[in-house]
């Protein structure tokens, strides 16, 4: 089966620019996530959608950083405007189960990397 | 607080030698336990997880961990590494009744030749 689609891989913005990343998760998988993963830390979620309603955004800094998941299939996470914090890797990861239990576990994406400078 | 500890940031090892990373957790009740590996530039890929049962788990590429719940502690194990094994492993917990992982901060291996 298909994987989960990120992209870009890569991305370098100014600080105070916008950007979107995007992911596909895999077909049939109800649950998304996105995660940030500073460099030299674990992946820390900041969003999680079960189909296309928001179940915890508890972690999300909602001033800057908004998602959706339109449609329930594919998601935009996009921080406007970017520190230069914001630098990470944005991490997508599906899940099968529909209430998004960790009974499945989740398949992440390969991520993409954000550098604001 | 819930939390997730992997008390080594690097650990090397010789190629061939056996190998064992540490984690502990700190849940009431017994937690949904995984490990994940993550190669420089890629995603997470799930080596193994725990929900219940027999309290070791074998997982892929030859890894395996044990749960010890008067320990709280998951340990993934390997009993002869390999070169491509070099990479960084999260341990990752889920309280039983929630949905979403938390990670621990990884533990970032190296292989001697």
């Amino acid at each position: 089966e298909a994987g989960v689609a990120q992209s870009p891989r890569y991305k370098i913005i100014e600080k105070r620019q916008s950007v979107a990343f995007w992911c596909n998760p895999i077909s049939g998988h109800a649950t998304l996530y996105w995660y940030q993963q500073i460099l030299g830390q674990g992946p820390k979620l900041l969003i999680q959608f079960q189909n296309n309603g928001v179940v915890d955004d508890s972690q999300l800094p909602k001033d800057r950083f908004s998602a959706e998941r339109l449609k329930g299939v594919d998601s935009t996470l996009k921080i406007q405007p970017a520190k230069l914090e914001d630098s990470a890797v944005y991490l997508c990861a599906s899940s099968l189960a529909a209430l998004g239990t960790a009974n499945y576990g989740y398949t992440f994406g390969s991520g993409t990397r954000l550098t604001v400078v | 607080a819930q939390s997730v500890t992997q008390p080594d940031i690097h650990i090397t090892v010789s190629e061939g030698a056996s190998l064992e990373l540490r984690c502990n957790y700190s849940y009431g009740a017994t937690p949904y336990l995984f490990w994940y590996v993550q190669s420089p530039g890629q995603g997470l890929q799930l080596l193994l997880k725990y929900f219940s049962g027999d309290t070791l788990v074998q997982g892929i590429k030859g890894f395996e961990a044990e749960f010890k719940r008067s320990q709280s502690s998951f340990n993934l194990r390997k009993p002869s590494v390999h070169w491509s094994d070099a990479a960084e492993y999260f341990c990752a917990v889920a309280p039983s009744s929630a949905s979403k992982i938390i990670f621990g901060s990884g533990t970032r291996l190296s292989i001697r030749p």
